[in-house]
Order: structure tokens, then sequence, then C-alpha cells
């Protein structure tokens, strides 16, 4: 079946530090991939895609890159903020079927 | 435009009570989601429906959990009766339907269900 798998949080880092979020998948055929961003008490919100191999999604200075041969499309910025702390979830989807990751908690500092 | 509109936004019950939660999608989205979100887990799907039909409700435990989607439009994601374990955060998500890939979903806030 298909399977998304994330790095362990919690991820810390001072602000301006440079992010990665590492992310596979176990998918048949050919998935989209998302990265979903849930700030604490709020639902899900969408923070960029990839829809096909060699595609980079990028939004707010973050962008990840969707490697077939890999079968990964890892997070990455740049600098953080601190508005960047929330839950980053992975997913994949197949035929209209989202499956998530279970979350990585990134929390920046001052 | 308005996002996904969940109500109520937190729900406390005692154990073998009914609750109910509703879903208003983005006006003109006609593919709506239920998922179930536990502590510390990604969002696992629990039905989806096309319009008025529920086309994949594989992962809905049916013997007291329902949905219904009336005129294709609000959803509404029922419990009866509520068990300990189904303490959680019940997202409800909408979508238009389009060609495979090219869909997005948006999620709403979530109703928050702590059972006692």
């Amino acid at each position: 079946g298909n399977s998304v798998t994330q790095m362990e949080g919690p991820v810390t880092l001072s602000e301006e530090a440079f992010l990665t979020i590492n992310c596979t998948y176990t998918a048949t055929g050919y998935p989209s991939l998302f990265w979903y961003v849930q700030y604490p008490g709020e639902g899900l919100q969408l923070l960029l895609k990839a829809t096909k191999a060699d595609d980079k999604g990028s939004n707010k200075g973050f962008e990840a890159t969707y490697r077939k041969e890999t079968t990964s499309f890892h997070l990455e910025k740049g600098s953080v903020q601190v508005s960047d702390s929330a839950v980053y979830f992975c997913a994949l989807k197949r035929y209209s079927t989202l499956t998530f990751g279970k979350g990585t908690m990134l929390l920046v500092s001052p | 435009e308005a996002g996904v509109v969940q109500s109520p936004r937190y729900k406390i019950i005692e154990k073998k009570q009914p609750v109910a939660f509703w879903c208003n999608p983005i006006s003109g989205h006609n593919t709506l989601y239920w998922y179930l979100q536990n502590l510390g887990q990604g969002p696992e799907l629990l039905i989806r429906y096309e319009n008025e039909e529920a086309v994949d409700d594989s992962q809905l435990p049916k013997d007291r959990f329902s949905a219904e989607r009336l005129k294709g439009v609000d959803s509404t994601l029922k419990i009866q009766p509520a068990e300990l374990g189904d303490s959680a955060v019940y997202l409800c998500a909408s979508s238009l339907s389009g060609r495979e890939g090219q869909e997005t979903q948006y999620f709403g806030p979530g109703t928050r269900l702590l059972v006692l």
C-alpha cells in the first residue's frame, strides 16, 4: 500500500538557520506529493505541491523537489523564522486519496 | 472566499453519548472528505463524497460512525455511541474534482472531541 515516512521531531532551530525535513514515500504508480503545515489550533494548510518527477514546489521560501529515483520529497528553507514554528506533514495523493506522514514539529527560537 | 467551515470547534461528551460534527465545504467544491487525526499522527481518511455519493467509506467504522451529505453540499458526521478511543480531531476537507494530480484538498480547522 501507499505510505509516507517523515523524520521524527521536534526539530529545534534558531532563527535564520537552514531547515531540512526529510520525507520518503512508497506508492504504486506516480503519485502527487504535498507538504501541508498545521499551525497551533488551526487546520492543515497546503504549503506546496509537485505533481510529477523533477517538479519543484515552492512557497513562502520553502521548497521541495519530487525525486522519483530516491522516492523522496524533502522540505527545505534557507532561513527559518519564529513564525515558521508549526507541524509539517508530507503527503502523497493517488486516485483522490491523500496519505499523510506522522508530521514533524518545527520549533524556531529567536 | 470563505474556507471550509466546521462546527463545533470543541466538544466534550461522556462515553456512550452521541455526537455530531458539521462541515460546510468551499463553495463549488463537489468532493468532501472527513478525516480522523489522532494526537501525534497524520490525518486518516474516514469517508469521501463525490457530490451526494459516498465513493470511499472503507475506513469508516460503520458500527458506530455514520455520515451524510444531503444535497451534495453540507455534511454531518455522527458517532453513536462514542467511546473513549474516539477522542481525536475530526477534520473536514473539500476539493474540486478534476484531472488526477490537479485537485488540491483544502482543510477546515477541525473539531476537537474529548470523550470522558
